[in-house]
């Protein structure tokens, strides 16, 4: 596809059951982001992968969330025992990795619900 | 040293004003400083952005300055519409991008 594609768009759950969102990047692009975005606030980070690197992880709020990226393309993020403080919009961004950075493509985002 | 902080977090300019929002980082190995813009509903866009080999790069009425002594860089919406109110976000990295919190615009008629 042309852009990065996010699924579901939409997502509501009830509290403590577990979902998972999926991301398909930009074909090529090594690096995947996941953020959280609240209503209204700002963008927070979650994890980051970059080709066959470890992922940066150091954004994941609790041991309920995790994320695996397979064949360097899709990516799932998983939350577990959902809570009620989850409930936000989950962006995926894609993007190349070279010297002098490059722009990150961001998906519309899963909104998630919890109730 | 990994933090970009942006502000204010939110700005309201009459239109055909100057909307002004600034960001300052730590981490001197960043060499890449983009601007997204963010509307309702949607996934931020990239909007402009700047390497630091440059102070200043303009597109439109969109301006990015760059002060790369103090660690800073602004962007600079000339003659704002209403159609530019929208979440903003600046950005910096390397390789790996780190963003501000946002600025949220709005233009008043």
């Amino acid at each position: 596809g042309a852009g990065v594609s996010q699924s579901p768009s939409n997502k509501v759950t009830e509290k403590g059951k577990d979902v998972e969102l999926r991301c398909d990047p930009i074909s090529g692009h090594t690096a995947l982001y996941w953020y959280r975005q609240s209503l209204g606030q700002g963008l927070e980070f979650l994890i980051y992968f970059q080709g066959n690197s470890a992922p940066d992880k150091s954004g994941l709020p609790s041991d309920r969330f995790s994320a695996e990226r397979t064949g360097g393309s899709v990516s799932t993020l998983t939350i577990q025992r959902t809570q009620q403080e989850d409930s936000a919009v989950y962006l995926c961004a894609s993007s190349l990795v070279r010297q002098g950075g490059s722009e990150a493509f961001f998906g519309q985002g899963t909104r998630l619900t919890v109730v | 040293q990994q933090q970009v902080k942006q502000s204010p977090q939110s700005l309201i300019v009459q239109k055909g004003g100057i909307s002004i929002i600034n960001c300052a980082y730590e981490n001197t190995a960043f060499d890449y400083f983009p601007w997204y813009q963010q509307f309702p509903g949607k996934g931020p866009a990239l909007l402009i952005a700047i390497r630091p080999d440059v102070s200043e790069k303009k597109e439109g009425r969109f301006t990015i300055s760059f002060n790369k002594s103090a660690k800073q860089f602004s962007l600079h919406i000339m003659d704002s519409q209403p159609g530019d109110s929208a979440t903003y976000f600046c950005a910096a990295g390397a390789q790996k991008l780190v963003f501000g919190q946002g600025t949220r615009l709005t233009i008043n008629p």
